[in-house]
């Protein structure tokens, strides 16, 4: 398996733009989760699905902000419009294992968005 | 609630000993896990521990946990230029979902 994929590898917008960010997990995995990490807030969780379902989305910081899992193999990441702010790394990671089992997360090589 | 807690940053010597801290809040928390970033990548599992056990040694590294005080260090012997990165301490969180709880990552700066 080539590992979680992610794309595009860097996207640089303007302001109101909207942005979409794609994952294509591990094959198998249950589980897949959407990260944001800048300087000032370090590793942020925003989202994650369980067989395809969203289970938490209490990090998702604004409605701006919107993730689809349509199938076990992809999932979007959705900013509109998209904002200076929101510049930042974002990550998909997927995991293999259920709860309260070693859930080793592998993730993808990140998206670096510039909102200029 | 779940909160992880780490510091920002560390300057070592080459060949020296480096040793991250992280504390937890969930004390049912059942697996503590390190995570390793270098510069322009995901992050990638270092080592894990499981919450019955209070140490853990993988070659250069060992990872030693105190339950009772909620916390848990990362050593790393001989250090070398290429363990520069970000090291993040996880825990699963108690909701029992599977959701790892990341703290804010470490700068491990190594010098020659």
């Amino acid at each position: 398996d080539a590992g979680v994929i992610q794309s595009p590898r860097h996207e640089v917008t303007e302001m109101g733009q909207e942005v979409t960010l794609r994952c294509k997990p591990i094959s198998g995995h249950d589980y897949l989760f959407w990260y944001r990490q800048t300087m000032m807030r370090g590793l942020e969780l925003l989202i994650y699905f369980n067989n395809n379902v969203p289970i938490d989305d209490s990090g998702m910081p604004e409605d701006r902000f919107s993730a689809k899992m349509p199938n076990a193999s992809f999932s979007t990441l959705k900013i509109q419009p998209s904002e200076p702010r929101d510049s930042a790394v974002y990550f998909c990671a997927s995991s293999p294992s259920g709860p309260f089992m070693n859930t080793e997360a592998f993730f993808g090589q990140g998206t670096r968005l510039t909102v200029v | 609630g779940e909160d992880v807690e780490q510091s920002l940053f560390l300057s070592v010597r080459e060949g020296d000993s480096s040793v991250i801290n992280c504390t937890y809040t969930d004390s049912s928390s059942t697996y503590l896990y390190w995570y390793k970033q270098e510069p322009g990548a995901g992050l990638q599992l270092l080592t894990y521990i499981f919450s019955n056990m209070d140490m853990k040694q993988d070659q250069r590294l060992t990872v030693l946990l105190n339950k009772k005080d909620k916390h848990l260090s990362l050593r790393i012997a001989d250090t070398q230029t290429g363990d520069s990165a970000i090291y993040f301490c996880a825990e699963i969180g108690s909701s029992n979902t599977g959701k790892l709880i990341f703290g804010q990552g470490t700068t491990l700066q190594v010098k020659p």
